[in-house]
Order: structure tokens, then sequence, then C-alpha cells
């Protein structure tokens, strides 16, 4: 079935830093990707997507590029703040008009020490 | 932004009993889901709702669970009868199509079943 991996579990940066966190995919279609970020006690939130190949979604400084060759949606930001500190899920969105649904990766928990 | 609620916040419940958590979708929202989520792990999808019949539910979605929303009320998600393994935080989300649109997260409601 279709899926989500993300490589890193946890990473730990220090302010200024910049942020990588790898997502990559597996769908028998042409899925729109999605980034979700999540507070403590709060549901995830929307960060932004990507529908095509190239495609380059961006929020609040992360941005990421759907790449259809590598399967890949990688997140990134050039200098992370004390306040990024979160739960972000990669996720695929459904290939069909009335699927519905979100497939999320296992979540990366970034921490920033200030 | 438009928002989610999802009430109650937590609800402690003995095992056996029926517990019913409530979703009170964004306005014009058509689709509706709920979401597992056990401490510290990912999102799981539960199913989805339209129109007033499921659409698509996973593995999770056992016998005990149903959903409903009577005449454009509260989406609800009702577990008869309760198991342990029940307890985790729901999260209710809508969208406006069941395409590539923004999903809407609530804040969950967190289970505790004892």
């Amino acid at each position: 079935g279709d899926s989500v991996t993300q490589t890193e579990g946890q990473v730990a940066l220090s302010e200024e830093d910049f942020l990588t966190i790898h997502c990559n995919y597996s769908a028998s279609g042409y899925p729109a990707l999605f980034w979700y970020v999540q507070y403590p006690g709060e549901g995830p939130q929307f960060l932004f997507r990507a529908s095509r190949d190239k495609e380059k979604g961006s929020s609040r400084g992360f941005e990421a590029t759907y790449d259809k060759g590598t399967t890949s949606f990688h997140l990134r930001k050039a200098s992370v703040q004390e306040s990024d500190s979160a739960v972000y899920y990669c996720a695929l969105g459904p290939m069909n008009y009335n699927q519905g649904k979100l497939i999320f990766g296992q979540g990366t928990k970034l921490s920033i020490k200030p | 932004g438009p928002k989610v609620l999802q009430i109650p916040s937590h609800q402690i419940i003995d095992m056996g009993q029926m517990v019913t958590l409530n979703c009170d979708p964004v306005s014009n929202h058509l689709y509706f889901y709920w979401y597992k989520q056990i401490l510290g792990q990912q999102m799981e999808f539960l199913v989805n709702f339209y129109n007033g019949k499921v659409m698509e539910k996973s593995k999770l979605f056992k016998d005990q669970f149903s959903v409903e929303r009577p005449d454009g009320s509260y989406f609800t998600l009702k577990i008869q009868p309760t198991a342990l393994e029940d307890s985790a935080v729901y999260f209710c989300a809508s969208s406006r199509t069941g395409g590539n649109s923004d999903y809407t997260f609530g804040s969950g409601t967190r289970l505790l079943v004892i």
C-alpha cells in the first residue's frame, strides 16, 4: 500500500542551524504531498503542500520540493528558531477525488536549543 | 483561521462502557475524518465520512466503532464497548473537498480506558 517514510525520528539543533528532515514516499499514482506541524497538546497544523513534480511548497521559512524521480519531499529551513520545536509530519494526499485521506509518516521530533 | 472543535478534551472511561467523541467541523467543509494517535506514535487513519456515509475505513476501525453526523450537528465517533487498547488521542479533521484541499484538525480527545 501507499506509505510515507521519515528517516529521522528525532533531530536536535541549535538556533540558526540549517534543518533537513527527510521524507520519501511510495505510491502507485501521483499524490499530493504535505507537511504538517504538531505542537504539544494540539492537532497537526497544515504547513504547506505540493501537487506536481518540481513544485516547491513553502511557509514560515520552511520549504520542500516535490521530486517524483527520487520520490522525496524533504523539509528544509535555513535558520531554525527555538519556536520551531515541534513534531513534523510528512503526509501523502489522496490520488483520487473523493478518496479523501492523508497518510502520515512516523513524525520527526525537532528540538531547538537556545 | 477556521477551527475544528472537539469535545471533550479528555475522557476517562471504564473498559466495556460506551463513549462518544464529538467533533464540530469547519462550517463549509464536507468531508470528515477520524485519526488515532497512541502516545508518541504516528497519526493513523480510522475513517472518512461524506454525504452521510462512510467512504473508507482502515483495519483500526473495529466493529465496535461507528460514526455519524445526524442532521448536520456534531460528527461523532462512538466506541461500544471500549477496550484497553482504545486508549489514545483521537483527532477529528475536516476538509472542503476529498481531493487535495487543506485538512483542518482539532486538538484531539484524550481517551483513557481503565
